[in-house]
C-alpha cells in the first residue's frame, strides 16, 4: 500500500523557518517513474504547488515562492523535506505531499492526510 | 505563466442531474499533462481523470473528461450524493517543470 504522510510543527513564529517531513511507503523515491511535491492550500482557497523533486534529485520550485523554499530527500530514510523561510501570517495552510506518476502523465496519484500549519506570533 | 481558470465558481445541482465544469487555460496546454481532483470537506484531493480524459483506477464512469488547446471539460452524468464536492483542474508543465491549479469549481446540493 502507497501511503505519504506529513509531519512538522502545528504553529510557527513569523519570520521563522518552516520544515516539513513527507514519510513515504509503498515506493521507492529513486523509482525513475515517480516524484513527489509540496501542495498547500490556505483555509477555504485553492490549491498551490509549491515545489517537486525527481527521482534523480532534480528539483522545481513554484517561481513566486522559490526564494523562499528548498527541498531535499533522503531514500534511505523515504523522507523529503521542504523548508520555507521567513514565514508569514499568510503561509497558514494545509500543507500537503503528493507523489507524481510518470505513466499517469505527472498528476498526482497518491496525496498525504495534510498537515496544518499556523503562522502567528 | 499560465492560468486556469474554472467556471462557474458554484455549480447548484439536484442528485440525478449532470454536471459541466469548465476549465479554461490562458495559453494551449498539452492535454496529456491536465488533471482533474475532487475534494471533500477535510480530505486530500482525489485524482479523478489525468491526460484529459483517462479515469484513475476505482473512478466510477460518470465521471468523464474532454477537451483540447485551452478549453477542457470535466462532466459528472449522474450526480452521486458522494459527489458534492469542490473540483480542481491542473496543468503540468515541463519548460520548467512546474505544475498549476485552479481555483476550483463548488458542487453543491440544490
Amino acid at each position: 500500500q502507497v501511503t505519504l504522510k506529513e509531519s512538522g510543527p502545528v504553529l510557527v513564529k513569523p519570520t521563522e523557518t518552516l520544515t516539513l517531513t513527507c514519510t513515504v511507503s509503498g515506493f521507492s523515491l529513486n523509482n525513475a517513474r515517480m516524484g513527489v511535491s509540496w501542495i498547500r492550500q490556505p483555509p477555504g482557497k485553492a490549491l498551490e504547488w509549491l515545489a517537486h523533486i525527481f527521482s534523480n534529485d532534480e528539483k522545481s520550485y513554484s517561481t513566486s515562492l522559490k526564494r523562499r523554499l528548498t527541498i531535499s530527500k533522503d531514500t534511505s530514510k523515504s523522507q523529503l523535506v521542504l523548508t520555507m523561510t521567513n514565514m508569514d501570517p499568510v503561509d497558514t495552510a494545509t500543507y500537503y505531499c503528493a507523489r507524481t506518476k510518470w505513466d499517469l502523465f505527472d498528476a498526482f496519484d497518491i496525496w498525504g492526510q495534510g498537515t496544518m500549519v499556523t503562522v502567528s506570533s | 505563466e499560465i492560468v486556469l481558470t474554472q467556471s462557474p465558481g458554484t455549480l447548484s445541482l439536484s442528485p440525478g442531474e449532470r454536471a459541466t465544469l469548465s476549465c479554461r487555460a490562458s495559453q494551449s496546454v498539452s492535454s496529456s499533462y491536465l488533471a482533474w481532483y475532487q475534494q471533500k470537506p477535510g480530505q486530500a484531493p482525489r485524482l479523478l481523470i489525468y491526460g484529459a480524459s483517462s479515469r484513475a483506477t476505482g473512478i466510477p464512469d460518470r465521471f468523464s473528461g474532454r477537451g483540447s488547446g485551452t478549453d477542457f471539460t470535466l462532466t459528472i452524468s449522474r450526480l452521486e450524493p458522494e459527489d458534492f464536492a469542490v473540483y480542481y483542474c491542473q496543468k503540468y508543465g515541463s519548460s520548467p517543470p512546474g505544475w498549476t491549479f485552479g481555483q476550483g469549481t463548488k458542487v453543491e446540493i440544490k
